[in-house]
């Protein structure tokens, strides 16, 4: 599975919209790009996946670019509640590889 | 969506003895189940695969006789840390999938942390 690369760390303002990048240069025609977030010693919740096309759902929204070695995650109003570790994975087969994600704190 | 429990959700044990951690889909059948760990500020690391009715495939570097999996129906798999020791203290967390193949998001249990004294 492609290697991704993600900010250790962000900020966002409450309210505010969070976009958290994610680069997969490596990605190949049939891996998945897949994002899970965790919560403090709790276990990681999946929030969405896409293939190529940009995806949306009552949590967030996914924009892959046309190449697809990069994505975006988007949490368009950001609580204090999604202060997390969020994880982007490139999934071909099915397991899951963890990298070190990004940690987003949301200030109030 | 689709809920996954893990029992228990701590444990504090002696060295030398062993554990045992339940993982549990609670509304889906689990064809494939995964056992991950997670030590402090560390990212998840697979520990092992398992797929009902069969043998789990363990990642490199996973000792097998430690870490014995047990995948016997389509909602429980469970996870035996054999004669404990303290470096085997850590945040023990479990997912499953529908499906043995393909794609389909993974549903996680909210994690075991088990301490070893």
């Amino acid at each position: 599975d492609a290697k991704t690369t993600q900010p250790p760390s962000m900020d966002c303002a409450e309210g505010r919209a969070a976009n958290l990048p994610c680069n997969h240069s490596t990605i190949s025609g049939n891996e998945y790009v897949y994002w899970y977030r965790q919560i403090h010693s709790q276990g990681p919740q999946y929030i969405i996946h896409g293939l190529k096309n940009n995806e949306t759902n009552e949590m967030a929204s996914l924009i892959i670019t046309e190449d697809r070695k990069s994505s975006t995650l988007i949490l368009p109003h950001a609580t204090l509640r999604d202060t997390a570790v969020y994880y982007c994975i490139v999934m071909g087969s099915y397991q899951l590889t963890f990298g070190k994600g990004t940690k987003l704190s949301v200030i109030p | 969506g689709a809920v996954v429990s893990q029992h228990p959700s701590w444990v504090i044990c002696k060295s030398g003895t062993s554990v045992k951690i339940e993982c549990r889909s609670l509304d889906f059948q689990a064809t494939t189940m995964f056992w991950y760990r997670q030590f402090p500020k560390q990212s998840l690391m697979l520990m092992a695969t398992s797929n009902e009715g069969s043998k789990a495939t363990y990642e490199q570097g996973v000792e097998k006789d430690k870490f014995l999996i047990n995948h016997a129906s389509l909602t429980l798999s469970t996870l035996t840390v054999t004669s404990a020791h303290p470096e085997d203290s850590s945040f023990y967390i479990c997912s499953a999938s529908e499906s043995s193949g393909g794609v389909n998001e993974q549903f996680f249990g909210p994690g075991t942390r088990l301490t070893v004294l």
